[in-house]
């Protein structure tokens, strides 16, 4: 079957642009994350979705951030007016269940955003 | 402090030879699981393994296998009979029982580059 998408794989934005990143988790898949990797350092955790509720958003670094499940599949993470410190990849990760130690994440190919 | 260590900012394996990437945790759950995943050039990060709190025996997969020492909060990755293809960055991450989300907190990756 097929796993996670994100699109687009890259996005070049000048300072101040808004910019909106898609995710397609894997069909039936309950919970959604989003993380932030800057170069060279592990993944960080911005939030959280069971189906359409976000119930985790403490990892947003501001108020520029915004993420959305509206009908708890496609997921969309907005960043307005973008700062050169928001160039990262961000990465989409989907799993089955709603909670359990041993739900195992399922991460897509991430969106490399670069901020001029 | 980090909740997730791992030291060897890189390592060189020759093929064919074992390695071992290190991983130490801080947490006062008494619940937890740990994972290690993969993360090639593509940039997608892809599961490896995984090791519950309360599994009693070390966990394995295929030439992945994890040595898991509680006491000392430490989940160490051996990979193996080395092939070309393992040259990747690896992440030891953990979820927390007491987190709403369910999210992992990510080491800082270790490069490994096997040689011909």
């Amino acid at each position: 079957g097929a796993g996670v998408s994100q699109s687009p794989r890259y996005k070049v934005a000048k300072r101040g642009q808004d910019v909106a990143l898609r995710c397609d988790p894997i069909s039936g898949h309950v919970s959604l994350f989003w993380y932030q990797q800057a170069l060279g350092q592990g993944p960080e955790f911005l939030t959280y979705f069971q189906n359409e509720a976000q119930l985790d958003k403490s990892g947003l670094p501001s108020d520029r951030f915004f993420a959305e499940r509206p009908e708890g599949s496609v997921s969309t993470l907005k960043i307005q007016r973008t700062q050169q410190e928001d160039s990262a990849v961000y990465l989409c990760a989907s799993s089955l269940e709603v909670a359990g130690l041993t739900d195992t994440q399922y991460f897509g190919p991430g969106t490399r955003l670069t901020v001029l | 402090a980090q909740k997730i260590t791992q030291t060897q900012p890189g390592m060189f394996v020759q093929e064919k030879e074992a390695v071992t990437l290190d991983c130490t945790y801080d947490t006062s759950d008494q619940s937890y699981g740990l994972f290690w995943y993969k993360q090639p050039s593509s940039g997608e990060m892809i599961f490896l393994i995984y090791q519950g709190s309360y599994d009693e025996q070390n966990a394995t997969e295929g030439r992945y296998s994890l040595n898991f020492q509680k006491a000392r909060k430490s989940a160490n990755l051996v990979i193996s009979a080395s092939q070309l293809g393992d040259s990747a960055m690896y992440f030891c991450a953990m979820r927390e029982n007491r987190a709403i989300s369910n999210k992992l907190t990510f080491g800082g990756g270790t490069r490994v580059l096997v040689k011909p």
